[in-house]
């Protein structure tokens, strides 16, 4: 079985502040890793993911996240927030067996001019 | 611009009545997914195709949901009859799944359909 947790429910930064979303995995097989972010009212837009290449991956808007298979971890950070950024943010996991989409229960970004 | 299409956006129906959600997804992907957003649940997975086969339907309810696509261009689901605790939004995504590597298996979601049921 494969699934996810995020850390953290709600994260408030400053902008210009870095940004830290967490994010764990569990997962029987390789997993393809994923993170999604969701504008209010609005469907869901790929940020990032990572498919067993680089472990550091670089996504859309500044973002990036960290591939750590010691940890069972795939953090997102982005090093300096916009008020832009302001969002739900799920971390997602795919196995190479099941190929479905496991999210998480999502983390609220708020950004504070 | 290659998008998931989602119809209808909005919809509100009586307790009982019959709901239709359709989706289109992006031409060429060979995998449909139907999620259900809610506040107390988050996004579950309803149930997803690939090459317009059923691959699983575990994650709803049998006696009144059911999923399908007619053809490649077109995947539906029913709520007969409708509750109100199916009020949510549903989301459609599709994705181009391959068996070699590199291993393609994002997602690209439609807007959603906001069902309220009352």
């Amino acid at each position: 079985a494969q699934s996810v947790t995020q850390l953290d429910s709600h994260v408030s930064v400053s902008e210009g502040t870095p940004v830290l979303l967490r994010c764990n995995y569990s997962s029987s097989y390789s997993p393809s890793l994923f993170w999604y972010v969701q504008h209010p009212n609005k469907g869901l837009q790929l940020l990032l993911k990572y498919t067993s290449a680089a472990t550091l991956v670089k996504g859309i808007n500044g973002f990036e996240a960290e591939f750590k298979k010691s940890e069972t971890s795939f953090h997102l950070t982005k090093p300096s927030a916009h008020m832009s950024d302001a969002a739900e943010y799920f971390c997602v996991v795919s196995d190479t067996g099941r190929r479905a989409l496991t999210f998480g229960s999502g983390t609220r970004l708020q950004v504070q001019p | 611009d290659a998008r998931v299409t989602q119809t209808p956006r909005h919809k509100v129906t009586e307790m009982g009545q019959e709901v239709t959600m359709r989706c289109q997804p992006i031409l060429g992907h060979n995998t449909v997914f139907w999620y259900r957003q809610t506040m107390m649940q988050g996004l579950e997975l309803l149930a997803y195709f690939r090459n317009r086969a059923p691959l699983d339907d575990s994650g709803m309810p049998k006696d009144r949901f059911s999923a399908e696509m007619p053809d490649a261009t077109l995947a539906t689901l029913k709520i007969q009859p409708s509750e109100p605790r199916d009020s949510a939004v549903y989301f459609c995504a599709s994705g181009l799944v391959t068996t070699g590597l590199p291993r393609n298996t994002e997602a690209f979601f439609g807007q959603g359909t906001r069902l309220t049921v009352v």
